[in-house]
């Protein structure tokens, strides 16, 4: 019930294309679901976030994507540039985890 | 620059071996957090401490131990190194560790090479 599963472990989108990447979860405690962009020999950051409340958010390029019903949540990233080839992370907690709970991480390329 | 510093950036030490991993968190923070990221688990917490007490453990093997200073920098203590311990360990902190909307910075990690 810890988990979060991440889909599809590798992608390879074109320049200007849309990046998609899900996740699912089962505990239905999580209330914090935050995505984590890892360029190559550096730690996991922010790249944005969304509570449960909301069935999306919007910053930039990116959107999540939030179905509460079907426990799974979304990461969109519209035109697609070079610059945003890294590993993405999605991620849940809840109230008194003290953690965040990971999923396996998806490997994006962008192609020029 | 996230503001977590951890020391050293890279490691290399043999099976048997201890080593001891830094991280100082942002100015302010009272939460680290240990995450170990191999190839094939992903990001795996291993601990979480605020202001110097312990507050959720994760799959943290027992040769492994970790403590937060007063000054709130904090320590992970690997021993017994084994092959399979080779990693990126990450730290992180946050300003408070109970509620779970709290943005965590990770800090840039050491990797950890046991030959």
């Amino acid at each position: 019930q810890q988990q979060v599963k991440q889909s599809p472990q590798s992608l390879i989108v074109q320049k200007g294309g849309i990046s998609i990447i899900n996740c699912a979860y089962e505990n239905t405690a999580f209330d914090y679901f935050p995505w984590y962009q890892q360029f190559p020999g550096k730690g996991p950051a922010l790249l944005i976030a969304i509570r449960p409340d909301v069935s999306e958010k919007k910053e930039g390029r990116f959107t999540i994507s939030f179905n509460k019903s079907a426990k799974q949540f979304s990461l969109h990233i519209m035109d697609s540039q070079p610059g945003d080839s890294a590993t993405y992370f999605c991620a849940a907690s809840y109230p008194g985890a003290q953690k965040l709970v990971f999923g396996q991480g998806t490997r994006l390329t962008i192609n020029p | 620059d996230s503001g977590v510093t951890q020391t050293p950036k890279h490691l290399i030490t043999a099976t048997g071996q201890r080593v001891t991993l830094r991280c100082s968190p942002r100015s302010g923070d009272l939460s680290v957090y240990w995450y170990q990221q191999s190839l094939d688990q992903g990001l795996q917490f291993l601990i979480h401490y605020y202001n110097g007490e312990e507050r959720a453990k994760g799959n943290i093997l027992e040769r492994f131990s970790a403590q937060q200073f007063p000054d709130l920098h904090s320590e992970l203590n690997l021993s017994s190194l084994e092959l399979g311990d080779s990693a990126l360990y990450f730290c992180a902190s946050s300003p408070t560790g109970v509620r779970s909307n709290t943005e965590a910075f990770f800090g840039q990690g050491t990797r950890l090479t046991v030959v």
